[in-house]
């Protein structure tokens, strides 16, 4: 069936280097994409969002790059900070539309002082 | 506006017993999702609704009901719990009425059930 999945289950990284998460999906229906931060013991918390007619997105020191010839969605994080320490899950729908999102499994992100 | 919240925090089941985790949102979303995540995996959708008064089934939805009286109320129900039902439950709500991003779902911060 259709995943959306992550290239490698950890990440760490010194504060203050940049990071890159990764993330690959197999529909190529899919028109909306999403990632998710979770901190221990919380619920999934918005980050940056991107619709397909996009190749780029830019937030507060974050930035989603979504290329669709190999359908690969990236999170990068500029300037990484302790509190960026986090499980990152990226997610996908291919309606437009309150629709259901499809998880990956999560990346662990630990951020070395 | 405290966007979404569950009830309760914490619960311990004995096999066979029954519970129903409360999911309540502010936001006047028109659609409320229930996951469970288990360790070393992503969210896994269990049920879903897409307005008041209805319901649908997600990836997993055996073992567990749902109900969707009140749009800002979405209830999940286990008639008889499993072991297997052991897991953190986390409930969701999306698509504003009048605008904004109607994707972006908003959760709620978890239900850790224990069913021994």
């Amino acid at each position: 069936g259709e995943s959306v999945g992550l290239h490698l289950p950890t990440l760490s990284v010194q504060e203050g280097d940049n990071s890159i998460i990764n993330c690959a999906y197999s529909n190529s229906a899919s028109d909306y994409f999403i990632w998710y931060k979770q901190e221990s013991g919380k619920g999934p918390q918005f980050i940056i969002d991107i619709r397909s007619n996009m190749d780029k997105r830019q937030g507060q020191r974050v930035t989603v790059l979504l290329n669709k010839t190999v359908k690969h969605l990236s999170l990068q994080i500029a300037a990484t900070q302790p509190g960026d320490s986090a499980v990152y899950f990226c997610a996908d729908t291919k309606e437009t539309s309150g629709s259901r999102l499809t998880f990956g499994e999560g990346t662990q992100l630990t951020v070395n002082p | 506006n405290a966007g979404v919240t569950q009830t309760p925090k914490f619960r311990v089941l004995k096999t066979g017993q029954s519970m129903t985790l409360l999911c309540a949102q502010d936001m006047n979303h028109e659609y409320m999702y229930w996951y469970r995540q288990d360790p070393g995996m992503g969210l896994r959708l269990i049920h879903y609704s897409v307005g008041e008064g209805t319901t649908a089934k997600g990836e997993v939805p055996d073992g567990y009901n749902v109900s969707r009286l009140k749009k800002q109320n979405f209830l999940l129900g286990l008639e008889s719990a499993a072991p297997s039902q052991t897991s953190v439950y986390f409930c969701a709500s999306s698509y504003p009425q009048g605008g904004g991003n109607t994707d972006t779902q908003y959760f709620g911060p978890g239900t850790r059930l224990t069913v021994l």
